[in-house]
């Protein structure tokens, strides 16, 4: 498998620009999470998705930030309008869903992108 | 999110040394540990797991587990040059899919 796919791997624009980023989870996998990590805050889960279905966006900063999973090969998180905090590499990470004998489910992360707002 | 606290680094060890790293968590509820290393500019990948408490052996790698203490660590043995990244803590409670993460130790091997 390829592993978790992102795209662009890097992203430079203007504040109050749209920024989407995208992803594409390990095939099979029914657990999509996206996080932001920043020297600051370290890495944040914003939100994540069973099935498609958003379950917790409990991390989501403020409603300029939005995700999407239309299908289970596909999802998006958006940012409208960017702003220059809202730079950071944004990881995707997809898992199974499924316990093992040590009770762990292990998230396998994608590449990240690294957003830039000037 | 529960708190994860980590051993402020950056931690410099000699080749072939042993590097320890410390995470402690305040959420009683949590079940199940990992370690992360992440390299820089690079994504986190899972190099241990631990539920009971104790030891687990993986490699040069052993995670210890103090529920009591609230309490994981990570012991690298016979440090390498490759292992100089960033280890990442990362606790869940029982078949909760979030993880939380502490701020991460930087570990440095010198040659």
């Amino acid at each position: 498998d390829a592993g978790v796919i992102q795209s662009p791997r890097h992203e430079v624009t203007e504040m109050g620009q749209e920024v989407t980023l995208r992803c594409k989870p390990i095939s099979g996998h029914d657990y999509l999470f996206w996080y932001r990590q920043t020297m600051m805050r370290g890495l944040e889960l914003l939100i994540y998705f069973n099935n498609n279905v958003p379950i917790d966006d409990s991390g989501m900063p403020e409603d300029r930030f939005s995700a999407k999973m239309p299908n289970a090969s596909f999802s998006t998180l958006k940012i409208q309008p960017s702003e220059p905090r809202d730079s950071a590499v944004y990881f995707c990470a997809s898992s199974s869903g499924v316990w093992d004998r040590q009770h762990t489910d292990t998230q396998y992360f994608g590449p990240g992108t690294r957003l830039t707002v000037l | 999110q529960k708190e994860v606290e980590q051993n402020s680094g950056p931690l410099s060890v000699p080749e072939g040394a042993i590097a320890s790293l410390n995470c402690t968590y305040s959420d009683r509820v949590s079940q199940s540990f990992f370690w992360y290393r992440q390299y820089s500019g690079k994504s986190p990948e899972l190099i241990m797991s631990i539920y009971s408490n104790g030891d687990k052996e993986d490699g040069r790698f052993t995670a210890q587990l103090n529920k009591a203490s609230q309490y994981v660590s990570l012991l690298i043995r016979d440090s390498q040059p490759s292992d100089s990244a960033t280890y990442l803590c990362a606790v869940n409670a029982a078949y909760d899919y979030k993880l939380s993460f502490g701020a991460g130790t930087t570990v440095t091997v010198r040659a």
